[in-house]
């Protein structure tokens, strides 16, 4: 069956260092995989894409590797700050299909 | 631009009331989503329209829901008759798909339902 798995339910780090979070997925073969945003009480919000023929993609403080020969997605914050706590959700889409669907999430917390 | 409008932002009602929750998407936006987010299950997928048509309503858990956009600028979900089991955060979200195919979904801040 089809699975998407996110790393622990719950990370904590200290402030400045480098917070890196795993998506695995099963019996997918996505052509994109996003990341989203989500803090309680909100509505996810859009961080980053990444498409199956691309390795990396950085926007500020954020990265993202896509490895689709280990089914697995890696996403980086780097200097986390504690706005940077919330919870993380990856997301794919696979072949002609349109909708997303989405991990169970990681929680991120970042000590002061 | 306003973003996705959701209505209402709480709700609480009895068992066996019938409930129905709003959503405006962008304006522009071709695709809207409704989706379905518990601790047990993550967020779910119930139903998705392309210009206000439903394309795929396999995700809907059964009968008692039905969803409806009748133009482009609205959409319901309604639940009769609810049940407990049916409390959840419902999150409503649009796309353009004409573009880059980018697939960002944007979503609204969500209708909390609580069945009693």
């Amino acid at each position: 069956s089809q699975k998407i798995e996110q790393n622990s339910e719950a990370l904590n780090i200290q402030e400045g260092k480098t917070a890196t979070l795993t998506c695995n997925y099963t019996n997918y073969s996505p052509a994109y995989l996003q990341w989203y945003r989500q803090d309680p009480g909100r509505g996810p919000v859009f961080l980053l894409l990444i498409r199956e023929n691309e390795k990396e993609k950085r926007k500020e403080r954020l990265k993202v590797t896509f490895d689709t020969t280990l089914k697995q997605s890696l996403f980086h914050i780097t200097a986390s700050q504690p706005a940077d706590s919330a919870t993380y959700l990856c997301a794919l889409t696979a072949g002609s299909a349109r909708q997303l669907t989405f991990g169970s999430g990681t929680q991120l917390t970042v000590l002061p | 631009d306003a973003g996705v409008i959701q209505s209402p932002r709480h709700e609480v009602t009895e068992m066996g009331q019938e409930v129905t929750l709003r959503c405006k998407p962008i304006s522009g936006h071709d695709y809207l989503f409704w989706y379905r987010q518990t601790m047990m299950r993550g967020l779910e997928l119930l139903i998705y329209f392309n210009n206000n048509v439903p394309i795929d309503d396999s995700g809907m858990p059964e009968d008692r829901f039905s969803a409806k956009m009748p133009n482009a600028s609205f959409s319901t979900l309604k639940i009769q008759p609810s049940e407990p089991r049916d409390s959840a955060v419902y999150f409503c979200a649009s796309n353009l798909r004409g573009r880059a195919n980018t697939g960002e979904l944007f979503f609204g801040e969500g209708s909390r339902l609580t069945v009693l």
